[in-house]
């Protein structure tokens, strides 16, 4: 299946653990993202990587740490998680240039207790 | 600044009821314009975009520049359309980030 994929699905944590979200893409896409959703359904983006380099880093805290291994894969690390960190990750993935598709994975549903 | 707005939160209708759901932007360049559809528990999933001029499941969207507004029209709503849809807007000069809408959810009624 082509497609962008993101692990875990489900993620129920304590407030201050460290957790990790995968995603990989298999679209040959040179851009990732992570975009939050929050419980009120508003979509905010919060990073953009070309190429394995950053290109947009929206004013999220810096206790969120993406990493490009490399350009088919972009994971979000993120510290001391808070209650407010509770919210649905989605990945996404395309080719550079303005108004080629997004594509977007099936999201992570992050609870912080 | 970019920015896109969807003035309702909500709408409800009728199977076999016209549906148009509202989309206004701002922009200072030429956007590209975007309407997203996640059904429920679902990734979004790109439904139309302004360049291809398509109709998609019978929705269509005209990009109307005067009045900076991309709404998302079907002249007849059927149940398995009820979903969150979200416009989005793609700038030249934002690394082609997506800025999304609040986005708004349609309920398709019996």
């Amino acid at each position: 299946d082509t497609a962008v994929s993101q692990t875990p699905k489900y993620l129920v944590t304590q407030m201050g653990n460290d957790k990790s979200i995968k995603c990989e893409q298999n679209l040959g896409h040179d851009t990732m993202y992570w975009y939050k959703q929050d419980s009120k359904k508003f979509l905010k983006i919060m990073f953009s990587y070309n190429n394995k380099e950053l290109i947009i880093n929206e004013t999220v805290p810096n206790r969120f740490s993406p990493k490009s291994p490399d350009k088919a894969h972009l994971n979000l690390h993120i510290n001391s998680l808070e209650l407010g960190d509770s919210a649905v990750y989605f990945c996404a993935s395309s080719l550079k240039g303005a108004g080629n598709t997004i594509y977007f994975g099936e999201g992570s549903w992050l609870t912080v207790v | 600044a970019q920015r896109v707005t969807q003035p309702e939160k909500l709408l409800s209708v009728f199977k076999g009821a016209p549906v148009e759901l509202k989309c206004n932007y701002s922009y200072s360049g030429s956007p590209e314009l975007f309407w997203y559809v996640q059904y429920s528990r679902q990734r979004l999933q790109l439904l139309l975009r302004h360049i291809s001029r398509e109709s998609i499941k019978g929705f269509t969207a005209d990009l109307n520049k005067g009045e900076t507004s991309f709404h998302l029209k079907k002249p007849f709503a059927q149940e398995e359309d009820s979903a969150m849809y979200y416009c989005a807007l793609s700038g030249r000069n934002a690394g082609n980030m997506l800025t999304f809408g609040g986005g708004t959810r349609l309920m398709v009624k019996p």
